[in-house]
């Protein structure tokens, strides 16, 4: 089974400033898609940007980027000119391409608090 | 608005009672899942359908869970004699099938559901 952990309950930026937040993945599978998803306070969940395991270029959306290390099963996102609406509980999460189901599979999440 | 809707949007009741959520999907999307979520704690997959067929389930669902989605468009999850450990929010998340390509779609979540077990 496929695990996930993200192993920064917190973290914190000034605005403007950049930020990276942790995500290791554990599987035997090589054909995967990684996320990451932004869940503000009390609203739902949104995706913020993906990576396809096959593809050696890391993803960038605007102001967020990943840092893809498939060897050593890490997925970093970077956010860049953090801004105050970025705050929100961020969740790393894996997709197997390999296996019939169509699941999630989340990290424990990461709780982003962006200073004025 | 057309994303993906949840009722209700919270559920207070007392442990032993059933309960029943509603999730409907994005129209044109033949898949629904549903996931449960506890404080502090990334979201668990529960279930998924591929139009009405409940194609995949989770160990975390005991007998007292089941889901159905009769008509391959709105979805429900009842939980029977309900547990102070079922307090969670329930999430729903809806996706086009895979790509002709080999893809995947993007699941896109509903704001869930609430519960708390007395």
């Amino acid at each position: 089974a496929q695990t996930v952990t993200q192993s920064q309950p917190e973290m914190s930026v000034q605005e403007a400033e950049t930020v990276t937040l942790s995500c290791t993945y554990d599987t035997s599978e090589s054909d995967y898609y990684l996320f990451w998803y932004k869940q503000p306070p009390s609203r739902q969940m949104i995706l913020v940007i993906r990576q396809e395991a096959y593809k050696q270029q890391n993803a960038t959306e605007n102001r967020f980027s990943v840092n893809f290390q498939k060897a050593a099963k890490s997925f970093s996102l970077k956010i860049s000119d953090s801004q105050l609406g970025d705050a929100a509980m961020y969740f790393c999460a894996y997709r197997s391409l390999e296996t019939s189901g169509s699941r999630l599979t989340f990290g424990e999440g990461t709780q982003l608090t962006v200073n004025p | 608005d057309t994303g993906v809707s949840q009722d209700p949007r919270h559920k207070i009741t007392k442990r032993g009672q059933n309960v029943t959520f509603r999730c409907d999907p994005i129209s044109e999307h033949n898949r629904l899942y549903w996931y449960r979520q506890t404080l502090g704690q990334g979201p668990e997959f529960l279930t998924y359908f591929q139009n009405e067929a409940q194609l995949e389930k989770s160990r975390l669902l005991s007998d007292r869970f089941s889901a159905e989605r009769p008509k391959g468009s709105f979805s429900t999850l009842e939980i029977q004699r309900t547990e102070q450990g079922d307090s969670a929010m329930y999430l729903c998340a809806s996706s086009l099938a895979a790509t002709d390509w080999g893809g995947i779609n993007e699941q896109f979540f509903g704001p869930g559901t609430r519960l708390t077990v007395l």
